[in-house]
């Protein structure tokens, strides 16, 4: 399985691209998706969110796509910079208020 | 910066010892959560206040305990710490009306980094 730090899953990109980060959730009852940043020495940073009805919603460029169908969010950066280096986790939430994280994904960005 | 504050930054303590780890909310917020991150467990929820009151608990050792003032700022108290319980703590609060619909985000800290030798 995923794990934090030197075992995460690992997209590089070149400056410029489109990236997507994928994270599969767990809980069909999860009502609220969060997408987190987070910077090396760093909290994490809230990006986005979105309500389990919608599909999707964009940010200043970023865009997150909800499938219930198959319990899959994605977020998509566009026009990738090197400041976007950073650690991107996932987050559902549903009755319990408490949002349950993903493993995370390390998005390298090359000038 | 998410207006969430933490302190110490750092902490380097020995097995047995005990440390406090102190949080202040955003202006607003009537809700602190705490968490850990380690390099094998991600981030795990430890437990969360509301207004004073304890609200929800998660993976909380006994030897941890936490509280929130009348002030609404929190402190994380570890005791007869161990080589694993260095990590990451971080601190997030949010609004937490648990009004129906309501989003309730966490904005989180820039966390206390503790390294038990």
């Amino acid at each position: 399985g995923e794990s934090v730090g030197l075992h995460l899953p690992t997209l590089s990109v070149q400056e410029g691209d489109n990236s997507i980060i994928n994270c599969a959730y767990s809980n069909s009852a999860s009502d609220y998706f969060i997408w987190y940043k987070q910077e090396s020495g760093k909290g994490p940073q809230f990006i986005i969110d979105i309500r389990s009805n919608m599909d999707k919603r964009q940010g200043q460029r970023v865009t997150v796509l909800l499938n219930k169908t198959v319990k899959h969010l994605s977020l998509q950066i566009a026009a990738t910079q090197p400041g976007d280096s950073a650690v991107y986790f996932c987050a559902e939430r549903g009755g319990s208020y408490i949002p349950t994280f993903g493993r995370g994904t390390s998005l390298i960005v090359h000038p | 910066d998410s207006g969430v504050t933490q302190t110490p930054k750092h902490l380097i303590t020995a097995t047995g010892q005990r440390v406090t780890l102190r949080c202040s909310p955003r202006s607003g917020d009537l809700s602190v959560y705490w968490y850990q991150q380690s390099l094998d467990q991600g981030l795990q929820f430890l437990i969360q206040y509301y207004n004073g009151e304890e609200r929800a608990k998660g993976n909380i050792l006994e030897r941890f305990s936490a509280q929130q003032f009348p002030d609404l700022h929190s402190e994380l108290n570890l005791s007869s710490l161990e080589l694993g319980d260095s990590a990451l703590y971080f601190c997030a609060s949010s609004v937490a009306t648990r009004i129906a619909g309501s989003t309730d985000t966490q904005y989180f800290g820039p966390g206390t980094r503790l390294t038990v030798l």
